[in-house]
């Protein structure tokens, strides 16, 4: 069982590049989410998903773009990236709304932006 | 929306010692508060949460207290092991739902030998 995956692990972007990170997740899991990891500021909330079909706003979600065509599948798009962009990005899901087993995380997509 | 304030951002503590992390949140309505730990390099595991209908829980070394009246809770590790060195994150979530919760910045705890 492989949880949830997260591709690539690492990538190096020029600004103004475009790229996507695939979340894939096989719990049957309703709701995922994406979170970026800077030094000091903890895990913070881009964009979630509580079906497939839908996206919602998190925290910051300035320059980002999401997609969940299929239920296991949550895909977040960089349209044209910038150095602050430069992050660790966590995907996660979990099984209902009460998160009742909590959160399940990806291990994480070191990005680089130049 | 909701904020979640996490103190210390850094813990040294002799091994065997207990630690403390508290954070608060800004919104009343929020019931669920689970704690996160991050090993170098690894992702974030739960490792345990509380809800609002309940003062306190406990599991082993670690037990969570919650205070709604003044909007703080804390985690308390008991007789600390090299092991428990990591970055802890609180988290609440915002408008009593659970489809997505906001973290604190974290706290890096050290174990001393």
């Amino acid at each position: 069982n492989a949880g949830v995956t997260q591709t690539p692990k690492f990538r190096v972007l020029k600004t103004g590049q475009s790229m996507t990170l695939l979340c894939a997740q096989d719990m049957n899991h309703e709701y995922m989410y994406w979170y970026r990891q800077d030094p000091g500021m903890g895990l913070r909330l881009i964009h979630y998903s509580v079906g497939e079909g839908t996206t919602a706003k998190g925290e910051v979600p300035d320059g980002y773009n999401v997609s969940r065509l299929k239920k296991q599948n949550f895909l977040l798009g960089l349209e044209s990236a910038a150095p602050s962009q430069t992050s660790v990005y966590f995907c996660a899901s979990s099984y209902d709304e009460q998160a009742i087993y909590g959160y399940t995380f990806g291990s994480g997509t070191r990005l680089t932006v130049v | 929306g909701e904020n979640v304030e996490q103190h210390p951002s850094t813990l040294s503590v002799q091994e065997g010692d207990s630690a403390v992390i508290k954070c608060t949140y800004s919104d009343s309505a929020s019931n669920y508060f689970p704690w996160y730990k991050q090993e170098l390099g690894k992702r974030p595991q739960l490792i345990i949460d509380i809800r609002s209908n309940v003062g306190e829980k406990k599991d082993q070394r670690i037990a969570v207290t919650l205070n709604k009246t003044a909007k703080h809770f804390s985690l308390h590790i008991t007789e600390t092991q090299p092991e428990d060195s990591a970055v802890y994150f609180c988290a609440a979530n915002p408008w009593s739902s659970a489809s997505k919760i906001i973290f604190g910045s974290g706290t890096r705890l050290s174990i001393r030998p």
